[in-house]
């Protein structure tokens, strides 16, 4: 059974600084993995899906690398601003009936 | 183009009462999945349908069902609701089944009293 877990649980930081939110996963027989962002009492925003075959996505400011054989990935944010700040999942998927797994998400809170 | 729409966004309901959800996928996205995420923790998977047929179930009990229409729209129903099932309700779609991208509604608000 795969098991999703983020760290750290919560994160504060001063706007402008560069930050790495860690996801791992402990089945690495996985299809892709999604970041997601979501704000207080909101529906899930889809940031960034890597499939299994890349190392990498970039979307502006963020940049989701994948390493299967670790069991890792993460979220890299530059230049931090305040309208960064939420809640971040990361969620795995097997590519079968399972759906996605999810971590417990980190929250993140950038501070002006 | 519009995005998961998901209906009611609020709902307070009473122990042992019934419920029914309501999700439309985005415009051709032919799977529709269906998560709990209580208060704290990361989304937990219920359903996934493809094609109007189940295709998936997570590990919740039977009085959790759900259907998906020919225009791939959903319902999710829980009958004899239990406090511990007040959460937050999302629902995403995706154009395949199993392999692609979720795009997730603004989820429904349950509260059990």
């Amino acid at each position: 059974k795969q098991e999703v877990t983020q760290i750290p649980a919560a994160l504060s930081v001063p706007e402008g600084e560069n930050l790495v939110l860690n996801c791992s996963f402990t089945d690495s027989a996985i299809y892709n993995l999604q970041w997601f962002r979501q704000d207080p009492g909101k529906g899930l925003t889809s940031l960034l899906l890597i499939q299994s075959s890349q190392r990498e996505q970039t979307s502006g400011r963020l940049n989701a690398s994948l390493d299967k054989s670790s069991g890792r990935s993460t979220l890299y944010i530059a230049a931090s601003q305040p309208g960064d700040s939420a809640t971040y999942l990361c969620a795995a998927s097997g590519g079968g009936a399972d759906g996605l797994t999810f971590g417990k998400g980190t929250h993140l809170i950038i501070q002006p | 183009d519009a995005g998961v729409t998901q209906s009611p966004t609020h709902l307070i309901k009473t122990r042992g009462q019934h419920v029914t959800l309501r999700c439309s996928p985005i415009s051709g996205h032919k799977s529709v999945s269906w998560y709990q995420q209580v208060l704290g923790q990361g989304p937990q998977f219920i359903f996934q349908y493809y094609e109007k047929e189940e295709r998936g179930r997570g590990n919740f009990p039977d009085r959790f069902s759900a259907r998906q229409f020919p225009n791939y729209s959903s319902e999710l129903n829980v009958n004899a609701l239990l406090l511990g099932d007040s959460a937050l309700y999302l629902c995403a779609s995706s154009l395949a089944y199993g392999t692609s991208a979720q795009y997730f509604g603004p989820g429904t608000r349950l509260t059990v009293t």
